[in-house]
């Protein structure tokens, strides 16, 4: 059962970082963690993704912690544009992603 | 490159009825898609396929049937509409397995069914 666990939601203020946790503490070594995220009437959007380095790309970076239990996924800079419910999903030997009920970020102006 | 389109984007049906959601993607990927969200709650599964000419069930499959007779597209259909069913339908793609490779989403479908 590839669950997650995360805040039901956060708020941050624009054009500052932001922060969001998931628990993922029975993840196997194999595991992938993605992240997507979901901007209002519109279709999932890939985010990142990583195995056990942290992860950097145009949108966001990915920290896992050393015992992969964890991870965190950091916006560099808020913007209104990045208000959106993220999901954090684990991979496991599936052929599919299992989205979860996720975070929504709020972004205060 | 259009990415991921979904057909219809709205779509009223009466209980009873059927109609076929239509999924094209021109990025060559092999594994394609289906799954339905409703109010308030993530994505569930119904069907995915890895390749032409192959589905497999996923989390919801029941009252849905799908096909993969092209590459590029893969149709889900209602063969009996329930109200149960009123969701927002999203397609996806992906290169190969996803535990490896983003997925690609469409727009979505809104179906009401009344």
């Amino acid at each position: 059962d590839a669950k997650t666990t995360q805040p039901n939601s956060m708020e941050s203020n624009e054009e500052e970082p932001v922060h969001l946790p998931c628990n993922h503490s029975t993840i196997s070594g194999t595991d992938y963690i993605h992240w997507y995220r979901q901007l209002p009437s519109q279709g999932p959007e890939y985010v990142i993704h990583g195995l056990t380095s942290n992860v950097n790309n145009r949108m966001a970076s990915l920290a896992i912690a050393e015992d992969r239990k964890s991870s965190t996924l950091i916006l560099h800079r808020a913007t209104l544009r990045d208000a959106a419910v993220y999901y954090c999903i684990r991979s496991g030997s599936a052929r599919q992603l299992t989205f979860g009920s996720g975070t929504q970020l709020t972004v205060l102006p | 490159n259009a990415g991921v389109t979904q057909t219809p984007k709205f779509r009223v049906l009466k209980t009873g009825q059927s109609m076929t959601l239509l999924c094209a993607q021109d990025m060559n990927h092999e594994y394609m898609y289906w799954y339905r969200q409703d109010p308030g709650m993530g994505l569930r599964l119904i069907h995915y396929s890895v390749g032409e000419g192959t589905t497999a069930k996923g989390e919801v499959p029941d009252g849905y049937n799908v096909s993969r007779l092209k590459k590029q597209n893969f149709l889900l259909g209602l063969e009996s509409a329930a109200p149960s069913q009123t969701s927002v339908y999203f397609c996806a793609s992906s290169l190969r397995h996803s535990s490896r490779y983003e997925q690609y989403f469409g727009p979505g479908t809104r179906l009401t069914v009344t």
